[in-house]
């Protein structure tokens, strides 16, 4: 099936550091991938959607200067959390919406990020 | 709007023990539905699917019907296993194929 890879899976950082995450679709060209945000509860909040070479589109409460997603070709998007702090701690996962059977996302194995 | 809503958990059963989450759904027009698992530490991966009316999913011995006039896409397994501890997500993509929602997400632990 489908293969959508995150890297890294985990990243420790200092406050006030940024911090980039890719999410890579390796077998298919992904026109839209989308970004999550999964709370201690389990919960996923989906955060922004990317289309490949256009702006995201962030849900509401999502700061986009805080939380940078960029969507230059089609098998590669990234977030940046800018001037991270440790309650941008979080797991980060995104995904991809891929051409070979509609509807399906397809997922990463998911971003874990700790800010001290 | 739209919208899923799926039984809270935890839950927690014996090897062997029959499964049931439910799972509803609130939609205009034709859905497709889906469960996911996400394993602790990873991503979400795809369970199954249903993509119209009466159709059952069915994976690693998990099943779902679409059952539109209930509105449910219920995940039932026979008889679990351990390996099967995971959190299961429901999750509907419109019509238009360009919205997703997922339910909560229901932790399942299966004890030897």
């Amino acid at each position: 099936g489908a293969v959508v890879s995150q890297h890294p899976s985990w990243v420790i950082c200092k406050s006030g550091t940024s911090v980039k995450i890719e999410c890579r679709s390796l077998d298919f060209q992904a026109t839209t991938m989308f970004w999550y945000r999964q709370f201690p509860k389990q919960s996923l909040m989906l955060m922004a959607t990317s289309n490949e070479g256009s702006k995201a589109t962030y849900e509401q409460g999502v700061e986009k200067d805080k939380f940078l997603i960029n969507h230059a070709s089609l098998t590669l998007s990234t977030l940046t959390v800018t001037s991270a702090h440790p309650e941008d701690s979080s797991f980060y996962i995104c995904s991809a919406k891929g051409s070979i059977v509609t509807g399906e996302l397809f997922f990463g194995e998911g971003s874990r990020l700790t800010v001290l | 709007g739209d919208s899923v809503t799926q039984m809270e958990g935890p839950v927690t059963l014996s090897e062997e023990a029959f499964l049931t989450i439910n799972c509803t759904y609130t939609a205009t027009g034709y859905p497709s539905l889906f469960w996911y698992v996400q394993y602790p530490g990873e991503g979400l991966q795809l369970l199954l699917k249903a993509t119209k009316a009466d159709d059952k999913g069915s994976n690693k011995g998990f099943e779902a019907t679409y059952r539109k006039e209930t509105t449910s896409f219920h995940l039932e397994k026979g008889s679990v296993q351990v390996s099967d501890s995971a959190v299961y997500f429901c999750a509907l993509i419109t019509n238009t194929g360009n919205q997703f929602y997922f339910g909560t997400g229901t932790s399942l632990t299966v004890i030897p």
